[in-house]
């Protein structure tokens, strides 16, 4: 069955350190990885995907997530966070084996990251 | 902005009465989908269509009724709601090439409904 964990509720940082919004997902096939952040009150924006090639994908807004097949992870990150990315992050995956599915994306339940001044 | 609209963007209703959320979405895109979003809770996909046809329904009670008359029109109609229903609903959109690719789901800013 396809899942995705955010095992952090919450994540604070100071603005101008890096920042990481941890994403482990589980997937019977090749997974197909999305980061969604959601401002209040407005629907989820798109941030980045990883479908194949570099590990390393780069998205909006000056984040970038990692992907980890050994440790089937998908960490968002940010060298420098401001506070303007305070917000609601939702990782996501699709399973692309899973053809009775088409479009179904399964959602972690959400990380609010609160970055002060 | 997405390129999916969503009205209205507030509403509340009575447990009688009877509403329509519309979702318009355009990116020529062929698969739309409804979503609900609770407080606390994850994500709920509640309905897929996929060139206008309904390709899922995720065990939605019956008091929620979509209609997709077009690729660029998504509709959901509400009577008789519960409280519990008062939630975000997203409506999201996505062009879908079968087992050719992840697409990416574009959604819309939302309708925060109250049941009262």
């Amino acid at each position: 069955a396809q899942s995705v964990a955010q095992p952090e509720d919450q994540v604070n940082v100071a603005e101008g350190n890096p920042l990481t919004v941890k994403c482990t997902y589980s997937v019977s096939g090749n997974p197909y990885l999305f980061w969604y952040v959601q401002y209040p009150n407005r629907g989820l924006q798109f941030l980045l995907k990883y479908i194949t090639g570099d590990n390393l994908v780069k998205g909006s807004y000056g984040f970038e997530a990692e992907f980890n097949k050994s440790q089937t992870s998908f960490h968002l990150k940010k060298p420098s966070a401001l506070v303007s990315d305070s917000a609601l992050y939702f990782c996501a995956v699709r399973d692309i084996q899973s053809g009775s599915t088409l479009g179904r994306l399964y959602f972690g339940r959400g990380t609010q990251l609160t970055v002060w001044p | 902005e997405t390129g999916v609209t969503q009205t209205p963007r507030h509403l509340v209703m009575g447990m009688t009465n009877k509403k329509s959320l519309k979702c318009e979405q355009h990116l020529g895109h062929n698969a739309m989908y409804w979503y609900k979003q609770s407080a606390k809770k994850p994500l709920e996909l509640m309905f897929v269509y996929n060139f206008k046809e309904q390709t899922e329904n995720n065990s939605v009670p019956s008091r929620f009724s979509p209609e997709c008359p077009n690729s660029s029109h998504l509709f959901l109609h509400l009577h008789t709601l519960q409280p519990e229903d008062s939630a975000l609903y997203l409506c999201a959109s996505s062009q879908e090439r079968g087992r050719g690719g992840p697409d990416t789901q574009y959604f819309g800013p939302g309708t925060r409904l109250t049941v009262l």
